[in-house]
């Protein structure tokens, strides 16, 4: 079985921390994305990877950044946590010409900031 | 620019009903179109993608269809249960890359016992 592993389900973080989620596929997929989904506005693409030290912003980048060092790991890192990040996040990997497999998602961390 | 439009929101039926779940893209040049299941707070499971070259893809219980040319697909549950209950979200991803998958924002499905 395919698998995209969110290192945590739940994690609650105080302003202006710096933060870590991580996320690892075993399935050898180039691509690697990260999304938030929050009531009323669906998932919103933060940033995806095509690569190994690639990087590339998706619609809602402030606020956050991205590390491929490996190709199968993928982190997003929120450098100073803010209320308004409180909401899930969902990692997913696909193969570079997914067209036959589509992706693969996570279990998602929901993320609280206080 | 593509949009994904799921209708219903929200359905609710009784155990046993045959149901269908909507979605409509805007741009027909899409390379697939994938259905997931999202549990409550967790991720997003995929059930059925049907490539841009098919009509239609079977799993069990679940038929989805695809009509590029009126941008639609539909995601038909047959014999529905309450384990059902959850949502479901469509995708549709363009001919320039799986970069810019385009998800709806879901029909949240009951099925009462």
């Amino acid at each position: 079985d395919v698998k995209v592993t969110q290192s945590s389900r739940y994690l609650v973080k105080r302003t202006g921390e710096k933060v870590f989620l991580e996320c690892v596929q075993d399935m050898d997929h180039e691509n690697m994305f990260w999304y938030r989904q929050d009531p009323g506005l669906g998932l919103r693409l933060i940033y995806f990877s095509y690569d190994v030290k690639m990087k590339e912003k998706g619609d809602i980048p402030e606020g956050y950044s991205v590390s491929r060092e490996k190709k199968e790991r993928f982190s997003l890192i929120l450098e100073s946590a803010s209320t308004n990040q409180t909401s899930m996040y969902l990692c997913a990997s696909s193969f570079l010409l997914q067209a036959n497999y589509g992706y693969t998602f996570g279990s998602g961390t929901r993320l609280t900031v206080v | 620019k593509q949009e994904v439009t799921q209708i219903p929101a929200a359905l609710s039926v009784p155990e046993g009903e045959n149901l269908v779940l909507n979605c409509s893209f805007t741009d027909s040049a899409i390379y697939n179109l994938q259905w997931f299941r999202q549990d409550p707070g967790k991720g997003l499971t995929s059930l059925l993608l049907i490539q841009s070259s098919q009509r239609e893809q079977t799993s069990g219980r679940l038929n989805a269809s695809l009509d590029k040319s009126s941008g639609r697909s539909t995601l038909y549950i047959a014999a529905s249960q309450p384990g059902d209950s959850a949502t479901y979200l469509c995708a549709a991803s363009p001919y320039t890359g799986g970069f810019k998958t385009i998800f709806g924002a879901g029909t949240r499905l009951f099925v009462k016992a």
